[in-house]
């Protein structure tokens, strides 16, 4: 099984919908991240979460918010979706050491 | 501002070249500096660097840090068609509410 999961793997939806992507892990780690990831710009940190009550707003924050429902769920919402937040949403985990477990991706296509 | 930069951004080679990746950064308080390989899926790690000089090394992989100079560099030799991915940099900073910050990364191809 995988450590990281993330669901959907792929959605498509219409401007103006509320949005949830949802990332579980079974590694055990405190810390969880969700990044985008547009062709040419690398991954771009969204928020992060380094235990169930610290919440921490990364680069590119606006227009998105997150629910750290336990440690092993990190949820990212979209509370009303635009087409240039069409992109690929990774969720990820480490611990202390640095290395970061990257789930599979999902695929959001805003209409 | 943290910034991470990649060069170059694509590089296209023939089965069997030797490839170097860079890496370059300003960030404050360094902690220490990843690789990653991304195919079609998630990035998966190769390296974690955090002294200078000390080269690391799996197969034909190998990177090292300069850590005066604030860059890296990841080295492939004899190229095969697998590697072609996109290499991603990232660089770990601040003090207990680290964050890393990713570079653009390089996309290589490598033809047969």
């Amino acid at each position: 099984d995988a450590d990281v999961t993330q669901t959907p793997r792929n959605r498509i939806t219409k401007t103006g919908k509320r949005i949830m992507l949802e990332c579980s892990q079974t590694k055990g780690h405190d810390r969880m991240y969700w990044y985008r990831q547009d062709p040419g710009l690398g991954l771009r940190l969204i928020y992060y979460s380094f235990d169930v009550k610290d919440i921490n707003k990364g680069e590119i924050s606006d227009g998105y918010s997150v629910s750290r429902q336990a440690q092993a769920k990190f949820s990212l919402s979209l509370e009303s979706a635009i087409p240039n937040q069409t992109a690929l949403y990774f969720c990820a985990t480490s611990d202390p050491g640095f290395e970061q477990f990257f789930g599979p991706g999902t695929r959001l296509t805003v209409l | 501002e943290d910034k991470v930069v990649q060069s170059p951004l694509s590089l296209v080679v023939h089965e069997g070249d030797t490839v170097t990746l860079n890496c370059s950064y300003e960030v404050t308080n360094f902690r220490s500096l990843l690789w990653y390989k991304q195919e079609k899926k998630a990035p998966t790690f190769l390296f974690m660097l955090t002294s200078s000089g000390i080269e690391k090394k799996s197969g034909r992989l190998s990177s090292i840090l300069d850590k005066k100079e604030l860059f890296s560099i990841l080295n492939i030799t004899a190229t095969q068609t697998g590697d072609s991915a996109v290499y991603l940099c990232a660089v770990v900073s601040g003090g207990s509410n680290y964050k890393l910050t990713f570079g653009k990364g390089t996309l290589l191809t490598v033809n047969p």
